[in-house]
């Protein structure tokens, strides 16, 4: 298994506070993606990251934001939660953009109340 | 109009059965496709990589027509193992995936 970790796993928070969520790897990939899997929409691209500094909008951006400082480290930040947010959030890696496929972390459970 | 059209099903098959998925995808300028699979609150797995000529992986076949623009999964002997989400995967120019809602796939003893 690609060596891809998310954390945390699980967290409840209010309406209203940041969260931040982190997804770490270890195999070197340039491309970082975070996306959100709610019943019925399937898998939802919010943010993607093509190299250190270097990220993109994208389909479900808005309330979102994203760092990327390392090679290693894609943050995922939720500026001020919103119920609407409650979602599972997968972290994917690839090594290109285009020809080859991506490799999913285990997930973050997110409870926003 | 979406990227990525699949069936979500379900489907409900007995062991041994064969079932076949299909996905419509939209782009005709879509460069890869793949097919993942994802079981109950898990992430998404890859199952393998679809390729013009189709490709076969023991007991699952992939293929692909550009000129209707869709790709399809057939599973033959099915397995009480097989019984997860099947999605299909397409990307295009813009360093973007495109994924189906996923088709539920139960095989029954």
């Amino acid at each position: 298994d690609a060596g891809i970790t998310q954390s945390p796993r699980h967290k409840v928070t209010e309406t209203g506070t940041p969260v931040t969520l982190r997804c770490h790897q270890t195999e070197n990939h340039r491309y970082m993606y975070w996306y959100r899997q709610d019943p019925g929409h399937g898998l939802r691209l919010i943010h993607y990251s093509y190299g250190v500094k270097d990220t993109d909008k994208g389909e479900v951006s808005d309330g979102y934001s994203v760092s990327r400082s390392k090679t290693e480290d894609f943050l995922l930040t939720l500026e001020s939660a919103t119920s609407s947010q409650t979602s599972v959030y997968f972290c994917a890696i690839s090594y290109s953009a285009i020809y080859n496929e991506q490799f999913f972390g285990p997930g973050t459970r997110l409870t926003v109340l | 109009r979406k990227e990525v059209e699949q069936d979500p099903g379900p489907f409900n098959v007995p062991e041994g059965a064969t079932v076949a998925f299909n996905c419509t995808y939209s782009n005709s300028a879509s460069q890869s496709f793949f097919w993942y699979r994802q079981d109950c609150r898990k992430e998404p797995k890859l199952l393998m990589s679809v390729y013009s000529s189709g490709n076969e992986d023991g007991r699952f076949t992939a293929q692909l027509n550009r000129a209707s623009q869709y790709i399809s999964l057939l599973i033959r002997d099915s397995k009480l193992s097989d019984s997860a989400t099947y999605l299909c995967v397409v990307t295009a120019t813009g360093n973007q995936f495109y994924f189906g809602t996923g088709t539920s796939l139960t095989v029954i003893p």
